[in-house]
Parts: structure tokens; sequence; C-alpha cells
């Protein structure tokens, strides 16, 4: 049972680029949390959604930042307009249930530099 | 609202030495808690989990005690290895909740 697949690892983008980060969720999870950490910080909640549905994306950026989980593939991040600032580490975890106390596992990460 | 503190690394320990990395919380409910490790260019990996008051989470030698009156969740290894360097967060989550509060992370070196 593969873990939870993160790609690219690394992600080099120019400012105003679009950067597309992919999560595959562990098999038979449906629960996909984005989280985002800045360098020397901890990570900070994004995104939680279970397949097709979008359940809290109260930490989302309002603007350029958007988050899907169709039916069939992977979760999807989607970053518009790149800008220096949102260099980081995106991490991913999943679960078979609502909530990260259930068994959630986290994917290795995509680090995205924008230049 | 709810949050996690923990004490500022980097923490630097000969091999064998007693490691304690703090962590105190506040929350409005009973979470549980958590520490996770993130090993170089990894992700995060659960390291040890306590779900109520006074349980003891333990993995790999390391464990931390839930104390609800100190609202403390400290990690402590009698004797760390070498391999044990890496970055530790301490982590909350309410009950069936999904955002889980994260420590700012405390980096640990063992030297050999």
């Amino acid at each position: 049972n593969a873990g939870v697949m993160q790609n690219p690892r690394h992600l080099v983008r120019r400012r105003g680029q679009e950067a597309r980060l992919r999560c595959s969720p562990m098999k038979g999870h449906s629960h996909v949390y984005w989280y985002r950490q800045l360098p020397e910080e901890g990570l900070k909640f994004m995104v939680y959604l279970q397949k097709e549905n979008i359940i809290d994306e109260s930490g989302m950026p309002k603007e350029r930042f958007s988050a899907e989980f169709p039916k069939e593939g992977p979760s999807i991040l989607r970053i518009q307009q790149v800008v220096r600032g949102d260099s980081a580490a995106y991490f991913c975890a999943s679960s078979p249930r609502q909530g990260l106390d259930t068994e959630a596992f986290f994917g290795q990460g995509t680090r995205l530099t924008v230049v | 609202g709810d949050s996690v503190t923990q004490m500022e690394g980097p923490v630097t320990l000969s091999e064998e030495a007693f490691l304690t990395i703090n962590c105190t919380y506040t929350a409005t409910g009973y979470p549980s808690l958590f520490w996770y490790v993130q090993y170089p260019g990894e992700g995060l990996q659960l390291l040890l989990k306590a779900t109520k008051a006074d349980d003891k989470g333990s993995n790999k030698g390391f464990e931390a005690t839930y104390r609800k009156e100190t609202t403390s969740f400290h990690l402590e290894k009698g004797s760390v290895q070498v391999s044990d360097s890496a970055v530790y967060f301490c982590a909350l989550s309410e009950s069936g909740g999904f955002k889980t509060i994260f420590g700012a992370g405390t980096r640990l070196f063992v030297k050999a």
C-alpha cells in the first residue's frame, strides 16, 4: 500500500506563472488536507476536501489559490500568478475518516520556489 | 483560538543525552495531542499521540504525557541517537476536527 504521493517534489516557477501541485491519497482514504509550511515555521492548515467537495477552505488565501479533489485522480492545489511569498513547502495528508487524529498520513511535500 | 507553543531550537545534544522538548497548548475543548517528526527532506510522520488527560503516548523510546492541569505535552527520550536528528512538531486537534494546529517545530541535532 503506497503512502501519500505528492508530485512534483520540487517545483520552480517564475513570478506570474501557475503552479499545480498534486496529491494522491493512500488507497481507501477519501479525506485530503493541504498544509503550507513557510521557512522556519510550523504547518498551517489550508483546505480540507472530501471526494468532489471542499469541506473547509478557511486557511486558503482568498485570491489565486484553489483546490480540488475530483472523483477520479489526485487532489490538485493550484496557485495562479505566483509571487515570491508563495515559496514554501506544501504538504498533503489523507485519512480514511474525518480528522487528522484518525490515522492520517502525510506526503513528502512539494517544495515550491518562486524566482 | 487554539494554539501550540513549543520551545525554540535548535537543540544540540550529544549521543545518549536526555532529551526534553517542551510543548504547551491552549484549547477551548478537549483536544488530542500529537508529536510529529520531520526528517530532512521528508514529510511529517506521526511519532506519538494522546487523546485524553493523563494518557501517555510512547514510540521508539520517545514519550509524552497529556497534562491537563498544566496544559502541557512535553516530549522526552532517555538516550538520544544521531538518527533522532530531525524537526519535532507538537500539535493538537479538537475531537472530530480536521484543522490540526501545529507548533513552529524544534530542530534537534544529535552529535556523535
